[in-house]
């Protein structure tokens, strides 16, 4: 099974200063990699998506991803934080089985963003 | 372009009772799954259906059941409810390949008292 681990439960940056959120990832072929945000009491927005595409991913709201396979990593920076950029971040793998797909979440890093 | 629906938003529940939670996909997407989430367990895969099959199911007991309609519109059914089943309740849906990716739903907060 695919799985993510994020390597920080709590990350805690300066308004206007960069934004690195680490995930690496397991996987036994070329994975389908997914960032997605999750703000107070919201569902999930998805910031961006690794198809075995380019492995420099742009998503919305500046944020972008590298997919690295030599390091199993696909880390999610932002060259500037902002106040709204304060929320729950969700690395995600998607798992096929039974012909389906099942997205496998880690299991969050929570964003501070101080003025 | 409407977003995924899911009704209600809120609903409470007495141990024991039955509950069916409902997702409206995107216009023209196949593809729905929900997901469980709960602070000690984070967000857990229940099951996936496309073209009113299930082609997916997650390590849930049986009491989780769902079923997809011939619009794709989706229900999720939990019998005998237990105390942990209070969970927000996701549905995400998609054309039906994971490379699209998955648009995801406010939730339906389950409260079981």
């Amino acid at each position: 099974a695919q799985s993510v681990t994020q390597l920080d439960s709590h990350v805690s940056v300066s308004e206007g200063t960069p934004v690195l959120l680490r995930c690496n990832y397991s996987s036994s072929y070329s994975p389908s990699l997914f960032w997605y945000v999750q703000h107070p009491n919201k569902g999930l927005q998805l910031l961006l998506k690794y198809t075995s595409a380019a492995t420099l991913v742009k998503g919305i709201n500046g944020f972008e991803a590298e997919f690295k396979k030599s390091e199993t990593s696909f880390h999610l920076t932002k060259p500037s934080a902002h106040m709204s950029d304060a929320a729950e971040y969700f690395c995600v793998v998607s798992d096929s089985g039974n012909s389906g797909y099942a997205l496998n979440f880690g299991k969050g890093t929570s964003l501070l963003v101080t003025p | 372009k409407a977003g995924v629906t899911q009704t209600p938003r809120y609903l409470i529940k007495t141990r024991g009772q039955q509950v069916t939670l409902s997702c409206s996909p995107i216009s023209g997407h196949r593809s729905v799954s929900w997901y469980q989430q709960t602070p000690g367990q984070g967000l857990q895969f229940l099951f996936e259906y496309f073209s009113e099959t299930q082609r997916n199911k997650g390590n849930f007991p049986g009491r989780f059941s769902g079923r997809q309609f011939s619009n794709s519109r989706s229900e999720m059914n939990v019998s005998t409810l237990e105390l942990g089943d209070s969970a927000l309740y996701l549905c995400a849906s998609s054309p039906g390949q994971d490379y699209y990716g998955y648009t995801f739903g406010s939730g339906t907060r389950l409260t079981v008292v």
